[in-house]
């Protein structure tokens, strides 16, 4: 079975300090995968994809960046850290092919704090 | 741009009563609508998937419907229990998933 993992779970930090935040998926080969946020009163939104090694797809134009140094493991990172970079940041992962039948699984997040 | 609109927004039935969640989008052109679970502070758990060539997915007890012509699909959860509490997300998958605000339901013991 497919398992994805997330961490740290909880992270606090003062503006201006960097962020990485670490994804990794065991159980398959080649997945897309997918970086979300869930801010409070904004939804989910989308923020970065991949559908391989390196390749790095963006949403929304932020100071945030992501990469997939390995096929299972993707990364979201930031250099500076804003106030409005607080929230809920998800991983997810699909198999690659139909898209019709790409089901999104979801890891347990971290939630993020800037001050 | 994929809008998608849940209603209500929060939702409070007894122990016992069917459940109705409504979902509708802007852009038929998806290629599936999923349903999620979220507990607080949780991550997401997919509850179905419903390709655009459907009409509905049935799991347990619970039942989605897909109508693209009316940009709309309903989850049915039967006989609910203090145990469904938690928040309902559809999103709808063109390249991306697009998701709505989420239905908050609390069943009441």
């Amino acid at each position: 079975s497919q398992t994805i993992h997330q961490w740290p779970a909880t992270l606090v930090q003062p503006v201006g300090s960097p962020l990485s935040l670490e994804c990794t998926v065991e159980g398959t080969s080649n997945p897309n995968l997918y970086w979300y946020r869930q801010a409070a009163g904004r939804g989910l939104q989308l923020l970065f994809y991949s559908v391989g090694i390196g390749q790095i797809s963006s949403e929304v134009p932020q100071n945030l960046s992501a990469s997939r140094p390995q096929d299972r493991q993707f990364i979201l990172s930031s250099k500076k850290l804003l106030l409005s970079d607080s929230g809920f940041y998800l991983c997810a992962w699909s198999r690659r092919g139909d898209p019709a039948k790409n089901e999104q699984f979801f890891g347990p997040g971290t939630r993020l704090t800037v001050l | 741009k994929q809008e998608v609109t849940q209603i209500p927004a929060a939702l409070s039935v007894p122990e016992g009563e069917n459940l109705v969640l409504n979902c509708s989008f802007t852009d038929s052109a998806i290629y599936n609508l999923q349903w999620f679970r979220q507990d607080p502070g949780k991550g997401l758990t997919s509850l179905l998937l419903i390709q655009s060539s459907q009409r509905e997915q049935t799991s347990g007890r619970l039942n989605a419907s897909l109508d693209k012509s009316s940009g709309r699909s309903t989850l049915y959860i039967a006989a609910s229990q203090p145990g469904d509490s938690a928040t309902y997300l559809c999103a709808g998958f063109d390249y991306k998933l697009s998701f709505g605000a989420g239905t908050t339901v609390t069943v009441r013991a």
